[in-house]
This record gives C-alpha cells, sequence and structure tokens, in this order.
C-alpha cells in the first residue's frame, strides 16, 4: 500500500523568504510519480510540480523545487521568494505509475502561512 | 481550453437522501477521477472512469457509484446518504490516465 506523510500541520514564512515542506512516502513499487497540489480556500486543487521515480534531476518549476531523495524516500518541496498569495494549503501526493487505475495517493496537508 | 466545472458547488442534503454530483472534464480529457475531501483531510480516492467504464476503485461502499458520458462527463452519485458523507467532492480529468490531472473546484456537500 502507498502512504504519504506531511509532518508539518503549519508553516509559517516571512514573504521573500524560502520554505521548505516535508513530505515523505512509503511505497515497494518501483515506478511511481510525486505530485505537490496547492489547495486555496475555493477548494480547486493546483497542480505545482512532479518528480518521476526514475528522474534523475530534481524538478524545477518557476519558484518550485522539488528535493528528491529516493533512499530515504522523501519529496520535500521547496518555495522560493514567497508571496503572501502562497498563503495556502499544500498536498503532496503519489501516483503508482504501473497500474491502469492512476490514483493519487495524498497526504494530510501542510497549511502554510507568508507573513507580510 | 475550458478547464474542469463541477456542478452545483455547495448542496444541503438530508441523511437517507440521494445525490448526484456533476463534474465536466476539460477538454481533450478522456478519464474522470472522482476524490472525497473531508475537513481537515487529504483527498481520498473514490474512483476512475477511463472510456464509460469504472477503472479503479478506493475503499468506498457500493452506494458510491459514477457514470462518465461519451462526451467523458461524468455523474457521481450517492444513495442512502450518512452524516460522514459530508465533505468536498472533487473532480479529477486527464489524458489516457495520464499524470496531468486538471482538478474542478469542488462541491461541498453537507448532509444533515
Amino acid at each position: 500500500a502507498q502512504k504519504i506523510t506531511q509532518t508539518q500541520p503549519g508553516m509559517f514564512v516571512q514573504e521573500k523568504e524560502a520554505v521548505t515542506l516535508d513530505c515523505t512516502y512509503d511505497t515497494s513499487d518501483q515506478s511511481y510519480g510525486l505530485f505537490w497540489y496547492k489547495q486555496p480556500s475555493s477548494g480547486e486543487m493546483i497542480f505545482l510540480i512532479y518528480q518521476g521515480s526514475y528522474d534523475e534531476q530534481n524538478a524545477t518549476e518557476g519558484r518550485y523545487s522539488l528535493n528528491f531523495q529516493k533512499a530515504r524516500k522523501s519529496a520535500n518541496l521547496v518555495i522560493s521568494a514567497s508571496q503572501l498569495g502562497d498563503s495556502a494549503m499544500y498536498f503532496c501526493a503519489m501516483k503508482h505509475l504501473e497500474t491502469s487505475g492512476s490514483r493519487l495517493t495524498f497526504g494530510e496537508g501542510t497549511q502554510l502561512t507568508v507573513n507580510p | 481550453e475550458t478547464g474542469v466545472t463541477q456542478s452545483p458547488t455547495h448542496l444541503i442534503k438530508t441523511r437517507g437522501q440521494q445525490v448526484t454530483l456533476r463534474c465536466s472534464s476539460q477538454s481533450g480529457h478522456n478519464t474522470v477521477s472522482w476524490y472525497q475531501q473531508a475537513l481537515g483531510q487529504g483527498p481520498q480516492f473514490i474512483f476512475q472512469y477511463y472510456r464509460e467504464e469504472e477503472n479503479g476503485r478506493g475503499n468506498f461502499p457500493p452506494r458510491f457509484s459514477g457514470l462518465q458520458f461519451p462526451n467523458y462527463s461524468s455523474e457521481l452519485n450517492v444513495n442512502a446518504l450518512e452524516l460522514d458523507d459530508s465533505a468536498l467532492y472533487l473532480c479529477a480529468s486527464s489524458l489516457n490516465r495520464g499524470r496531468g490531472y486538471t482538478f474542478g473546484s469542488g462541491t461541498r456537500l453537507t448532509v444533515v
């Protein structure tokens, strides 16, 4: 079974500073994908970044980067130069790539607050 | 290109009633997944439809059922509503069960 653990229920950061949101995962699969989503109070899940288990380079998307440490089974999200609009709930999720039912398994989330 | 649209946005139902939630996929997407997100928790996978057939199901009872139509829009039906069914229901579409999911804003269901 797949499991995602996010140990930080809440995080605070000053505007313009960087912040790291932790995510560890547990799977026996060799081929999987890791996702980070942002969920503002409106409810929509906004895709931020993706890392495949066989990708050798850490993924980056603008101000978002993923610190992927496969041996430690961690996939931490780094947000650089935080903005007030980054305040939201952040979810780490995993997908098993080898089966046809492409479900996402989500963690419990981290509530990020960016202070001015 | 339009995103994923869900309706209604909010709904209040009485325990024991039935409810139908609707989702229009992003243009070009043929796969739809449904998730239940209880307050303060991460989303839980309910099921997925690919080309009008159920293609994976999470740990939800049979009173949760769905449909996908030829235009790839989808419905989630819940019978015999229970108080614990109160949650945000999210729909996500993708192409060929790929990794590019687009989520809607959800339907917030309250069961009283």
